[in-house]
This record gives C-alpha cells, structure tokens and sequence, in this order.
C-alpha cells in the first residue's frame, strides 16, 4: 500500500521567506510526528498529533514553527521567516495509532523528507 | 545529560564480524524500546523492538537492561549491507504526555 508522503523533496530558500512542507500519512494513521534531522545529527522531535487532541508541540524550537492536521489526514508543517539554522531534512511519520494504545510494540512509518536549505 | 545517549561511532568493522553497540537512557520510567535502521540520505526504518526477555531476529539481537538502563543491539556475521546508522528509540508514557526519544544514532560501517 502507499507509505508516508512527503512534498517538495528538496527546498530551496531565501532568508527570511515563508515555507510550507506537506506530509500525507499512511491512510487510516492516526497519529503523525514532525522531526527534524540536521546533517549527521539524529532526529529532533518537533510535533505531535494523535486523533483530535490538541498537538504536543513541545519540540517547536520558535514561534516561528507552527504545524496544522487538516481532517486528521495531511499536515503541513508551515516555517516562518526562515533562518540558516533551519536548514535540515524534516522528516514526518505516521503511526496508526496513539502509542499509548500501541502496546509493546509499534511502527513508525517514516516518509520520505524534505530537505530544506535556507541561503 | 541527554535522555538517550548512543556511541556516535563510527564503528568500522570486517564482514564477518560480530559487533555490538550499546544505548543509555536516562528515565527509568521508559517503557517501551526499539533499534531503527537509517541508511545514508533514506529515512529511519524500524529495525526490531526490544523486549523484557531479550530478542533475537536472524542475525540480530536485542537486549534490554532496565536495572542498568541501557539497550544493546548485537549483530553477528556482519554483511556489507548492514552499513547504516543505528538509532536508539525510548518511548515513556508520562501521566499527561507521552514521549517518544530518538538517540543520535551509532554509525556502523562493514568493510569487505
């Protein structure tokens, strides 16, 4: 079936312009994470959104970061006023259920990235 | 003190070989435990849980120390293929949130 989606692959921005980065989950996930992963570093969490509960955005490192789940399917993970410290793949992954229903054992299903570089 | 913390490596190491690599974490309330796999530039894949009793799949195996709070992943007669990055989760589900922690990985690489 497909995986986790993610779009663009690759961005290419200005200092200080908007981006917006899209992640399609696995159909019938409902939870969805935000990392994001620096060059040769593991992965940083940014958000989290399980069902309809309000997100635990605890990860977001500014006000800058912000993440909406439309309809509990797609997210966009929205980066205001870019900064080169920015630069980073960010990486979404879906689960198909909250981890405090997963039990001992569950998968994320990562997508694919988006590497952004902020010039 | 990081929350989970991994060797960074690299670990360079013949086919063939066996090689182990550990990971600490520091809430002993964590509960949950796993070994991903991150090949080059590819996104995370899940590699094999960890359990109470120790697992094993194939070649690998894993075991979990909750007195001494670390995680291990051992893996025997190496292949070329398993060149990757290790990364460590620990998940603990607190009262009112829950956590899921990713270490900064162990670099494995296999030469021939």
């Amino acid at each position: 079936g497909a995986g986790v989606s993610q779009s663009p692959s690759n961005k290419v921005t200005e200092k200080g312009k908007d981006v917006e980065l899209r992640c399609d989950p696995i159909s019938g996930h409902t939870a969805l994470y935000w990392y994001r992963q620096s060059l040769g570093q593991g992965l940083e969490f940014l958000i989290y959104f399980q069902g309809n509960s309000a997100p635990d955005k605890s990860g977001l490192p500014s006000d800058r970061f912000s993440a909406e789940r439309t309809g509990g399917s797609v997210s966009t993970l929205t980066i205001q006023r870019t900064q080169q410290e920015d630069s980073a793949v960010y990486l979404c992954a879906s689960q198909e259920r909250d981890i405090r229903l997963a039990g001992d054992s569950y998968e994320q299903y990562f997508g694919p990235g988006t590497r952004l570089t902020v010039t | 003190r990081k929350e989970v913390e991994q060797d960074p490596g690299p670990f360079n190491v013949p086919e063939g070989a066996t090689v182990a690599f550990n990971c600490t974490y520091s809430n002993s309330a964590s509960q949950s435990f796993f070994w991903y796999r991150q090949d080059c530039r590819k996104e995370p894949k899940l590699l094999m849980s960890v359990y109470s009793s120790g697992n094993e799949d194939g070649r690998f195996t894993a075991q979990l120390n909750r007195a001494s709070q670390y995680i291990s992943l051992l893996i025997r007669d190496s292949k070329l293929s398993d060149s990757a990055t290790y990364l460590c989760v620990v998940t603990f589900l607190g009262s009112s949130a829950s956590k899921i922690i990713f270490g900064s990985g162990t670099r494995l690489s296999i030469r021939p």
